[in-house]
């Protein structure tokens, strides 16, 4: 079946340092959304991307959606504390209603 | 508005026995997922319902069901349960097919002693 792995698993970081992390799948992908999920808690949605080569900002956050649509990344400039958590890509099939999770990355931001 | 409201929170449960979770979604959002974390396999999906139909169901065994009533609520059932099953149970909702994005609820987090 699919897969959809994410890199880094952890990463930790100081404030005010950049944060990336990449999805990649071994299949095509059909529309990437993104979740937040912050410790003891639930995922949130932050965005969703549908289109080849798509770049969507969200004030310190860039999602880009890769060319051939088998990975996309989430870029954090200047990290703050209050984003860490766990970020989760996830692939979105509409005829099947369903989520397809990635392994996600969980960031620590340290004073 | 309300967010997505899942009962009970916290449950305990022996081998062998059989639990029902809760799910209340978003007022006006028809479809309802489930999906279960664990440390070792992440984010799974169980199944989706929308308008009393399971329209997808994921990968589980028969011990996993679940349904949908006319308002939208959605339980979910798990029989002769084991110590695998130990995991957090979220439930989203989303408007139509998920397009918008889903809103999890909090969960349920189910221990199997």
């Amino acid at each position: 079946g699919q897969q959809v792995m994410q890199i880094p698993q952890y990463q930790h970081v100081q404030e005010g340092e950049d944060f990336t992390t990449y999805c990649n799948s071994s299949t095509t992908l059909s529309n990437i959304q993104w979740y937040k999920q912050r410790p003891g808690g639930h995922p949130v949605f932050l965005i969703q991307l549908v289109k080849s080569g798509e770049v969507k900002k969200q004030k310190r956050l860039t999602f880009q959606f890769g060319e051939a649509k088998k990975n996309s990344s989430l870029h954090i400039t200047a990290t703050q504390t209050t984003d860490v958590g766990t970020y989760f890509c996830a692939d979105f099939t509409g005829t099947a209603s369903k989520l397809t999770f990635g392994t996600g990355t969980r960031l620590q931001v340290t004073l | 508005k309300a967010g997505v409201t899942q009962t009970p929170r916290y449950l305990i449960k022996t081998r062998g026995q059989q639990v029902t979770l809760s799910c209340s979604p978003i007022s006006g959002h028809r479809s309802v997922s489930w999906y279960q974390q664990t440390p070792g396999q992440g984010l799974q999906f169980l199944f989706e319902y929308f308008s009393e139909t399971q329209r997808n169901k994921g990968n589980f065994p028969g011990r996993f069901s679940g349904r949908q009533f006319s308002n939208s609520r959605s339980e979910m059932n798990v029989s002769t349960l084991e110590l695998g099953d130990s995991a957090l149970y979220l439930c989203a909702s989303s408007y139509g097919t998920g397009g918008y994005g889903y809103t999890f609820g909090s969960g349920t987090r189910l221990t199997v002693v």
